[in-house]
């Protein structure tokens, strides 16, 4: 089966635009998290959806940061207008059911960075 | 303060030794995972240890879990150039599903 497919994998942007991060989630996944990591510190969670609803968010640093899955399938996160802390990679990562015991599997990231 | 904290921060040894990194979180958790980061890929589960065990195996790994202590052990046997990667421990709480992280371990494989 596919994996977790994320777009672009790159993005470069200044400061104040904003920028539309993807996530496609393995086929099937209904549980899609996404997570970030900022230069030299550690992953971090930002939210969960379970299909399209949100089932945690606690992680949203502020409300620059706006996530959608609109029919249950691929997510976005959007940043506007971002910031220089905003750069760092993006995961997303997928899991088929709910339960804290279930792998979730994990997109390439996508590179932010915003100048 | 962190939840998972790897140590040592980056290990180099050479192939065909045994390479051990040390994880310790702060809270009770429901269960603790391993990940494998490659450069510029996204990251791999390993293993997933639940905070009722003691120890596991899958292939060349053998992660432990001491609740008591709050730290896990991951060991990778035999180690080959392609395990040259960064290693994650995660925690999970009860009660929830994110994972939270540690800042990781860069193991070097040396050919």
């Amino acid at each position: 089966e596919a994996g977790v497919t994320q777009f672009p994998s790159h993005s470069v942007i200044e400061k104040g635009q904003t920028v539309t991060l993807r996530c496609d989630p393995i086929s099937g996944h209904d549980n899609l998290y996404w997570y970030r990591r900022v230069m030299g510190k550690e992953i971090k969670f930002l939210l969960h959806f379970v299909k399209e609803s949100k089932q945690d968010e606690s992680g949203m640093p502020n409300n620059r940061f706006l996530a959608e899955r609109t029919g249950g399938t691929y997510s976005t996160l959007k940043v506007q207008p971002a910031e220089l802390e905003d750069s760092g990679v993006y995961f997303c990562a997928s899991s088929r059911s709910r339960g804290a015991v279930y792998e979730q599997y994990f997109g390439p990231g996508t590179r932010l960075t915003v100048t | 303060s962190q939840q998972g904290e790897e140590d040592p921060q980056a290990l180099s040894i050479q192939e065909g030794e045994n390479a051990t990194m040390n994880c310790s979180y702060k809270t009770s958790i429901n269960n603790l995972q391993w990940y494998r980061q490659n450069s510029g890929r996204g990251l791999v589960h390993l293993i997933l240890i639940r905070s009722n065990e003691r120890e596991k195996h899958s292939g060349r790994l053998r992660v432990t879990l001491d609740t008591s202590k709050k730290s896990s052990s991951l060991l990778i046997t035999a180690s080959r150039a392609a395990d040259t990667a960064s290693y994650f421990c995660a925690t999970v709480v009860f009660g929830n599903e994110k994972l939270t992280f540690g800042t990781g371990t860069r193991l070097t494989i040396i050919p």
